[in-house]
């Protein structure tokens, strides 16, 4: 079946420092990408999405990916802040007889200092 | 524009009760997903109603079950309750069933067995 496999966390970082956060997956025909984040108490946020190989999604200084040939998704961030800090999940959408469910990975948690 | 919400925000039951949780999708939407996020795990798709019918199934048991309403809105019924259960259910809402559509997250029901 679809799965979504995510670096583990905790990833603590300084303050302006780079992100990267590296998403594969395993699924067959075209799915689409996501990148969705969660803070404290709170349920998901899109973040970015993308629908198509080598589409590039981007928001809020994030950008990824969507690499069919390494069936990766990586997120990146050039300069985080510390309002960064969050769990940021990857996730993947086909139209299947199950509808169009979201596969998320484990999620990874970042934690920013300043 | 109104975004997606749930009611309750926070329940306890004790094992063996039912439960039921309640969504209202975004303004024009008529797609409503419900997925169950266990602590420090990724949200795991429990079902998917697309114009008040069920349009998808996760790997969950029957007893638990859901309805959409003319509406839109949507309930997540679960019986027998047991202590795995405990966990964050969260509704989501898309403007339709297709696989690259974007799905909208509510701020969830945070549920806890004893």
């Amino acid at each position: 079946g679809d799965s979504v496999t995510q670096m583990e966390g905790p990833v603590t970082l300084s303050e302006e420092a780079c992100l990267t956060i590296n998403c594969t997956y395993t699924a067959t025909g075209y799915p689409s990408l996501f990148w969705y984040v969660q803070y404290p108490g709170e349920g998901l946020q899109l973040l970015l999405k993308a629908t198509k190989a080598d589409d590039k999604g981007s928001n809020k200084g994030f950008e990824a990916t969507y690499r069919k040939e390494t069936t990766s998704f990586h997120l990146e961030k050039g300069s985080v802040q510390v309002s960064d800090s969050a769990v940021y999940f990857c996730a993947l959408s086909k139209i299947k007889a199950a509808g169009n469910k979201l596969t998320f990975g484990g999620g990874t948690r970042v934690l920013v200092k300043p | 524009e109104t975004g997606v919400t749930q009611s309750p925000t926070h329940l306890i039951k004790t094992r063996g009760q039912q439960v039921t949780l309640r969504c209202s999708s975004q303004s024009g939407h008529n797609t409503v997903s419900w997925y169950q996020q266990a602590l420090g795990q990724g949200p795991q798709f429990i079902f998917q109603y697309y114009r008040e019918e069920e349009n998808g199934r996760g790997n969950f048991p029957p007893r638990f079950s859901g309805l959409q309403f003319p509406n839109y809105s949507s309930e997540l019924n679960v019986n027998a309750l047991e202590l795995d259960d405990s966990a964050l259910y969260l509704c989501a809402s898309s403007l339709a069933a297709g696989g690259s559509e974007t799905q909208y997250f509510g701020p969830g029901t945070r549920l806890l067995v004893l």
